[in-house]
């Protein structure tokens, strides 16, 4: 099963930073590559899929790139309520796996 | 809109089993894939498996193999979890997610499963 890795596994950053979580995976698969949120006490939201489509309704300021084992999130300018933890998932097929989560906070 | 809503919080002592449930709204339930996650206080996510709602084939991760099983009952559009031979381990909150292409792009609220003796 491929395992996907994200780095690092906690973050903090100042208000108006540009930010970037990367997310590796053991072997290369196509590019079935999401990202969630997660605020504390609720359920994951999708921010990205396909590694670099927006979600509906997510701002601007998220973007994700990469492809092969190399992928990465990037949020161009922290915002106080990005305060979550961010994982990765593939889901081109099964086991679905998700990165171990990267806790984000504001310094 | 698209909902899931499931259902409560549940208490089991070990060696006993749960059985969760999943109300999809607001679209058509047959079409996608409803997909169980589950989270261990303070840990990340694990995906458990999914069914496709349409004629009812199910997929599990190798970890619960034998003591997991999805249903579903489509004139109902919901889907059904119960996971066997609880541990303390178990102690988690379900989730179930819609899967599509897009990937799990909704997800129910969550039910908090506590297994203490």
């Amino acid at each position: 099963d491929i395992q996907m890795t994200q780095s690092p596994s906690s973050l903090s950053a100042s208000v108006g930073d540009r930010v970037t979580i990367t997310c590796r995976a053991s072997r290369g698969f196509s590019n079935f590559l999401a990202w969630y949120q997660q605020k504390p006490g609720k359920a994951p939201n999708l921010l990205i899929y396909a590694a670099s489509t927006l979600q509906s309704g997510v701002p601007s300021r998220f973007s994700g790139s990469g492809s092969g084992t190399d992928f990465t999130l990037t949020i161009s300018s922290l915002q106080p309520e990005d305060v979550a933890t961010y994982y990765c998932q593939k889901y081109d097929s099964a086991p679905y796996t998700f990165g171990q989560g990267t806790k984000l906070e504001i310094k | 809109q698209v909902q899931l809503v499931q259902s409560g919080a549940e208490v089991r002592k070990p060696g006993a089993s749960v059985k969760l449930s999943c109300k999809a709204s607001g679209y058509n339930f047959i079409n996608y894939a409803i997909h169980w996650v589950r989270q261990a206080p303070g840990q990340g996510l694990e995906w458990m498996g999914w069914i496709s709602p349409d004629i009812g084939t199910t997929r599990y991760s190798q970890k619960f193999l034998g003591r997991l099983t999805f249903t579903r009952d489509s004139s109902a559009n919901t889907a059904y979890m119960q996971l066997n031979s609880l541990i303390s381990e178990d102690t988690a909150v379900y989730s179930c997610a819609r899967g599509s292409d897009s990937a799990f792009d909704s997800w129910g609220q969550g039910t908090l499963v506590t297994v203490s003796s």
